[in-house]
């Protein structure tokens, strides 16, 4: 079968880094993606890798590891409003969606 | 702006009464999605269409249909609603279906079944 694992919820101090981790097992790859949902909310498009290593953009980056079916989503500098759930996502070989369950970040003053 | 439009945001329902949820993006994209999500769970492809080809996951209830008239628009229709379809429905959009191709996705509609 197929499956995206995240840990289920992290805890983090404004204006630390945090690291939140994905590993899937799929039927084939084409690309893993992060999106970022406000409770309540719709999911908002983040980031996406195909290729190994690090994907920068602004306080967040995104690394991936093919090899080690790995991924990881680096915050920098967390403010409040980034507390949300971060769902890690693979497409597998007939290009379909695979989501994982999400992480609760929250962060504490 | 161009964006995925979902309405009602919130719909109450009575069990087995059917109910229709609608949603339309003015992104002209070539693929749409439903999906069904629940509390602190990962969202559920429930439908897709590409173009006009309908998908449906195997695992996707009968009860649950759905209606793609046009690009622009896409329904979900739940026939007999019961206690158990109380969830997020999320509607998505995607360009078109390669791997680089990510979703937008609508506000969502939040399904209350009494």
């Amino acid at each position: 079968g197929q499956n995206i694992d995240q840990p289920t919820e992290m805890t983090a101090t404004e204006g630390a880094i945090v690291q939140i981790n994905c590993t899937y097992q799929t039927s084939g790859f084409n690309g893993l993606f992060w999106y970022q949902q406000h409770a309540g909310e719709a999911p908002t498009f983040l980031s996406y890798n195909v290729l190994d290593g690090l994907e920068e953009k602004g306080r967040f980056s995104s690394f991936l590891s093919r090899s080690k079916g790995y991924s990881y989503l680096l915050l920098k500098e967390l403010q409040m409003k980034d507390s949300a759930s971060y769902l890690c996502a693979v497409k597998d070989s007939n290009y379909q969606l695979i989501w994982g369950a999400g992480t609760k970040l929250i962060i504490k003053p | 702006d161009a964006m995925v439009i979902q309405n009602p945001r919130y719909q109450v329902t009575q069990f087995g009464k059917p109910v229709t949820l609608s949603c339309s993006q003015t992104l002209n994209h070539n693929v749409m999605y439903w999906y069904q999500q629940k509390s602190s769970q990962a969202p559920k492809l429930l439908f897709h269409y590409y173009d006009k080809d309908f998908n449906n996951e195997a695992d996707t209830p009968d009860n649950f249909q759905s209606r793609r008239p046009n690009t622009s628009f896409c329904f979900l229709d739940i026939r007999s609603p019961g206690l158990g379809d109380a969830a997020m429905y999320l509607c998505a959009t995607s360009r078109d279906a390669t791997g680089g191709s990510e979703q937008f996705f609508g506000p969502g509609t939040r399904l209350t079944v009494l």
